[in-house]
């Protein structure tokens, strides 16, 4: 089956560094969606892409669709405390899909020095 | 705006007890739901998901059940609950016409 791959599985950083993960997968996916969840709450939805080659920003958030179809990156501009969480990709599940299910890949925790 | 609650927040119960967590939905009509559960630093496994009224797909054999006896409120169950049941419990919902999902807050389930 489908499957997403996170990269790195876990990080830290220094505040105000910027921060790069990527999510990679064998098959082909026609949207890219960047999640963040903070402890002991829900996943909250940053940046959804739906275009091959798309660029989208959220504040100091910025995400791209692959042009392959195949990964997608967020990066993190000028890291601070608050950033930490773990960080979601989700892409639909192909080719047939009625209710809109998702594939998750595995996280990648972000633990910032202070 | 659309708006999703889960509730309860958080609950302790004794094996073999029976559970009942409830999401609903506010703000949208005819949503796609789903029911998550995530271990401990874990990531997210689909257990169930509904594209309408009464109409159930479940993704994972388990000890598990889920409903939808209304357009907007999605209900997870179980008759006797396991160790193994313990874990965070996310609803979420999607448009019909959206490859997006929306999440709620999260329940807490431990089993003692």
């Amino acid at each position: 089956g489908q499957q997403l791959n996170q990269s790195p599985q876990s990080m830290f950083i220094q505040e105000g560094e910027d921060v790069s993960m990527n999510c990679t997968s064998s098959s082909i996916f026609n949207t890219w969606l960047w999640y963040k969840q903070d402890p002991g709450e829900g996943p909250v939805l940053l940046i959804a892409l739906y275009k091959a080659g798309e660029l989208t920003s959220n504040g100091r958030l910025t995400a791209q669709f692959g042009i392959t179809r195949k990964d997608s990156f967020l990066n993190i501009s000028a890291s601070i405390p608050s950033d930490v969480g773990i960080y979601f990709c989700a892409g639909p599940l192909l080719p047939n899909n009625a209710g809109n299910m998702l594939t998750f890949g595995g996280g990648t925790r972000l633990m910032v020095k202070p | 705006s659309q708006t999703i609650h889960q509730w309860p927040a958080t609950l302790v119960q004794p094996v073999g007890s029976p559970l009942s967590l409830e999401c609903t939905v506010e703000g949208t009509s005819n949503p796609n739901l789903y029911w998550y559960r995530q271990a401990a630093g874990r990531g997210l496994q689909l257990l169930f998901y509904s594209v309408g009224i009464g109409q159930i797909s479940s993704e994972v054999p388990q000890n598990l059940s889920a409903s939808r006896p209304q357009d907007r409120q999605f209900i997870l169950s179980s008759k006797k609950l396991l160790l193994s049941d313990s874990g965070f419990y996310l609803c979420a919902w999607s448009p019909s016409s959206l490859r997006t999902q929306y999440f709620g807050p999260g329940t807490r389930l431990l089993v003692l």
